[in-house]
């Protein structure tokens, strides 16, 4: 299978632990990107990468949050001290081609619960 | 500020008629459009896409359209299939920097009954 993969597929803890998901994108994509999805809302964007730089942060994304494409081959997605407004399914996708016109290729997220 | 609107939360349609969802936006910015399919439990599946410079786009079954004046698109699945069951993202984007920023619609969902 050569689509986004993301692990874990679901992700339960307890308010205040920190949380990391991981996503690997398709292996010829140079931009990666973030997204979260709270239940009845479309998916928002969080961050993207081209290549291992960070070119754009969401305001939604607090202190809490870091993002990091080491090498910019996978990524990674890390949230501090979590809180229950925090859960969602968070969504990572790929995408190559020219820029304003590309097709994202989405992975099948993670879904984070906070209790 | 929703920029993006889906309207239909739900759509129940009859095997082998036509479905038409229908999605309006705010943002003039906006030049390029999506349409993503997504199943429970999975990520958003990309269906078709539309150019702000045309105003039709077809593949296979589904149709795009888009009226730039009144700010609206729609997508068309002619025959509607029971698979087609799922709900549908409208999707628009305005090229920020080197990336396409996709901003979502809420989503209808799809009911393609025998």
């Amino acid at each position: 299978d050569t689509g986004v993969s993301q692990d874990p597929r679901h992700k339960i803890t307890k308010r205040g632990q920190n949380v990391t998901f991981r996503c690997d994108p398709i292996s010829e994509h140079n931009r990666l990107y973030w997204y979260r999805q709270t239940l009845g809302q479309g998916p928002e964007f969080l961050t993207y990468f081209q290549n291992e730089a960070q070119l754009e942060k969401s305001r939604l994304l607090s202190d809490r949050f870091s993002a990091e494409r080491p090498k910019g081959s996978f990524s990674t997605l890390e949230i501090q001290r979590t809180e229950q407004g925090d859960s969602a399914m968070y969504l990572c996708a790929s995408s190559s081609g020219t820029a304003g016109n590309e097709k994202l290729f989405f992975g099948s997220g993670t879904q984070l619960s906070v209790l | 500020d929703q920029q993006v609107k889906q309207n239909s939360p739900s759509l129940s349609v009859q095997e082998g008629r036509i479905s038409i969802l229908n999605c309006d936006y705010t943002n003039s910015m906006f030049d390029y459009f999506l349409w993503y399919k997504k199943y429970p439990a999975e990520g958003p599946t990309f269906l078709i896409s539309i150019s702000s410079i045309k105003d039709k786009n077809e593949d296979g079954r589904f149709t795009v359209f888009l009226n730039k004046s009144a700010k609206h698109l729609s997508l068309h699945i002619v025959p509607s299939q029971p698979g087609d069951s799922a709900v549908y993202f409208c999707a628009a984007s305005a090229l920020t920097g080197t990336a396409s920023k996709l901003t979502f619609g809420t989503g209808t969902r799809l009911q393609v009954t025998l």
